[in-house]
């Protein structure tokens, strides 16, 4: 079954410095991967998807994501944070079907100035 | 943040009491999703809706009962709940045909007592 991991419950950030929330992947087949954020209380936000092509991918708010097929990663990293990046992060990937995501448990990102 | 809403934002009810949660989306999506949110777990994909019809149900419990009269709303009907059903149900939707493009909405806080 497709499955992501989100090995980090919480990631501690000084505002100014680069920040990364890791994620890997298990999936049969090529995947489709995807994060999202969760202010509080808020839904969850798309930040961005890899499907193919390049594997590094810009997404909303200044993030970027690396895909890497040979780690089975796609780690989410922003150059320098701010405190308003403070937030619930969540990795996803596509079920086999495509009928669903399927989520992470979610790494809480707090940055401190 | 207003393509899909939710309400309540805010629930409390005894575990003798029935209530209803309601979804809407203003997004022109013909799927829907119910999701149980809680603390420290991987989002749980609790129904999907496609089309209005139920195409998937995750061995949830009868006492959650969803309803999709039509593709913009969604109900889910709740009737002698446990203190372990606490939690922030999302409601999402997306294009049929593209699952992993869920947009969410703001969540009802649901706290049984």
């Amino acid at each position: 079954a497709q499955s992501v991991a989100q090995p980090e419950d919480q990631v501690n950030v000084a505002e100014g410095n680069p920040l990364t929330v890791k994620c890997t992947y298990s999936v049969s087949g090529n995947p489709y991967l995807f994060w999202y954020v969760q202010y509080p209380n808020r839904g969850l936000q798309f930040l961005l998807k890899y499907i193919t092509g390049d594997n590094l991918v810009k997404g909303s708010y200044g993030f970027e994501a690396e895909f890497n097929k040979s780690q089975t990663s796609f780690h989410l990293k922003k150059p320098s944070a701010l405190v308003s990046d403070s937030a619930l992060y969540f990795c996803a990937v596509r079920d086999k079907y495509g009928n669903k995501l399927v989520f992470g448990a979610g790494t809480i990102l707090r940055v401190k100035s | 943040e207003t393509g899909v809403t939710q309400t309540p934002r805010h629930l409390v009810m005894g575990m003798t009491n029935k209530k209803s949660l309601k979804c809407e989306q203003h997004l022109g999506h013909n799927a829907m999703y119910w999701y149980k949110q809680s603390a420290k777990k991987p989002l749980e994909l609790m129904f999907v809706y496609s089309l209005e019809e139920r195409v998937e149900n995750n061995s949830v419990p009868s006492r959650f009962s969803p309803e999709c009269p039509n593709s913009s709303h969604l109900f889910l009907h709740l009737h002698t709940l446990q203190p372990e059903d606490s939690a922030l149900y999302l409601c999402a939707s997306s294009p049929r045909d593209r699952a992993y493009e869920q947009y969410f909405g703001p969540g009802t806080r649901l706290t049984v007592t």
